[in-house]
This record gives structure tokens, sequence and C-alpha cells, in this order.
């Protein structure tokens, strides 16, 4: 099945930052989403991005699925920001199941 | 995008007894739905796939005996453990999708406590 990998694991960053989080997988994709998980455990989504650039509000995405990783990016932090971050990828070889990364927990600090 | 509601968001089980989760598409129908599990600070696991009106489909190592999965309609999904042990206490979570629907969305997860 495909691995998927995000760094860094943990981040810790004074209010006003800015950070990049990184996923990478293991084979080619026809899904990529980033999640955010809030401190009551429900997933928001935050992307749907195969491929190309998103950008929504402070945060944007972008995902080269040639080279097999995304990245997330987070401008001027927030404390709302923190949480844990989730990268999930699918093909429809793996039956279009999403195969979660191990996340990055994200700590924004005033 | 798509609403995903689960229910309960919250249930205490002595051992020995049995739960049932529900899992709704609520603006949509959802042919596929995949129960997860998370365990603290742990990513999320997939345990089943269940597609409306067939046999539900196990990942390696989940006991399908313990953890039955009935989609019996194109809204909903239900996952019962059964004679719960305090071993799956653990934050369970469904998604679904539809045919042609490649992004997935979620419920708010059960957090299950087996005392």
């Amino acid at each position: 099945g495909i691995q998927v990998e995000q760094s860094p694991p943990d981040l810790i960053l004074q209010e006003g930052a800015n950070s990049t989080l990184r996923c990478n997988f293991s084979d080619s994709v026809n899904n990529l989403q980033w999640f955010h998980q809030n401190p009551w455990g429900q997933l928001i989504n935050l992307f749907y991005i195969p491929s190309g650039t998103k950008q929504n509000g402070r945060l944007s995405a972008t995902t080269v699925a040639t080279e097999r990783y995304s990245l997330l990016y987070i401008s001027s932090s927030q404390t709302t920001d923190s949480g844990v971050y989730f990268c999930a990828v699918s093909n429809m070889e793996y039956g279009n199941k999403l195969v979660f990364g191990a996340g990055t927990i994200l700590r924004v600090k005033s | 995008g798509a609403v995903v509601s689960q229910h309960p968001s919250w249930v205490i089980c002595k051992s020995g007894t049995s739960v049932k989760i529900e899992c709704r598409s609520l603006d949509f129908q959802a042919t596929t739905m995949f129960w997860y599990r998370q365990f603290p600070k742990q990513s999320l696991m997939l345990m089943a796939t269940s597609n409306e009106g067939s046999k539900a489909t196990y990942e390696q190592g989940v006991e399908k005996d313990k953890f039955l999965i009935n989609h019996a309609s194109l809204t909903l999904s239900t996952l019962t453990v059964t004679s719960a042990h305090p071993e799956d206490s653990s934050f369970y979570i469904c998604s679904a999708s539809r045919t042609g629907m490649t992004e997935a969305f979620f419920g708010q997860g059960t957090r299950l406590t087996v005392v």
C-alpha cells in the first residue's frame, strides 16, 4: 500500500510566525487531502489537492504529484491554528481508501 | 462540502456489552463508507470499508465478528462493537463518499470508553 510520511512531527511557533508542513507519499495518487484535527477530534477539511496550488485565507497548499510531495503553508499563525495536521492520500489501485500520515502536532504560543 | 453526521459523540459502556455507532450522510447518497479508529496521540487507521447492500471489507488484523458493520441504506452505516473490552476504548470516526466523489468527508467521531 501507499506510505505517507509527514514532517516535522512536532512544531512550536510564536504567534504571527509562518510555517511549512510537508507530506511525502510513495505512489501516484488521485486524492490528497489536508486536515486539521481540532481538540474534540473532528477532522476539518482544509484542502483537496491531488495536484496544483490552492489558497484559502492564511492557508495555502501545493502538491507536486510528479515528485510525490505536498506542502501546507500557514502564514501569520494564530493560537487557534494549534492542533494536529494530517495529510491523507488514496489511489484507485488501493480502492480509493484514504491512508493517513502520522500527523504534525502544531502548537502556537501567544 | 458534503455533510456527514455521527452519533453518539461519546459513549461509556461496561465490559461485555455492545455499542452501536451510527454514521449518516445528510445531503448525499453514500455508496461507500469507511470506518477508522484512532488511539490517543496516533494517526487514523482504516478498519473497514462498507458498500451499500453488500458485506463490509475489513482491513488485516480487524476482527469482523467483533466490529459488525451494516450499510443497509445509502445514507446510513452502523458500527457495532460487540462484547466490548477496555482495550476497545478509542476514537471511532467514519467517512462517506459516493461514486465519482474522490474527496472524503468525515463525521464528528465517537469517543468510546469501556469500563
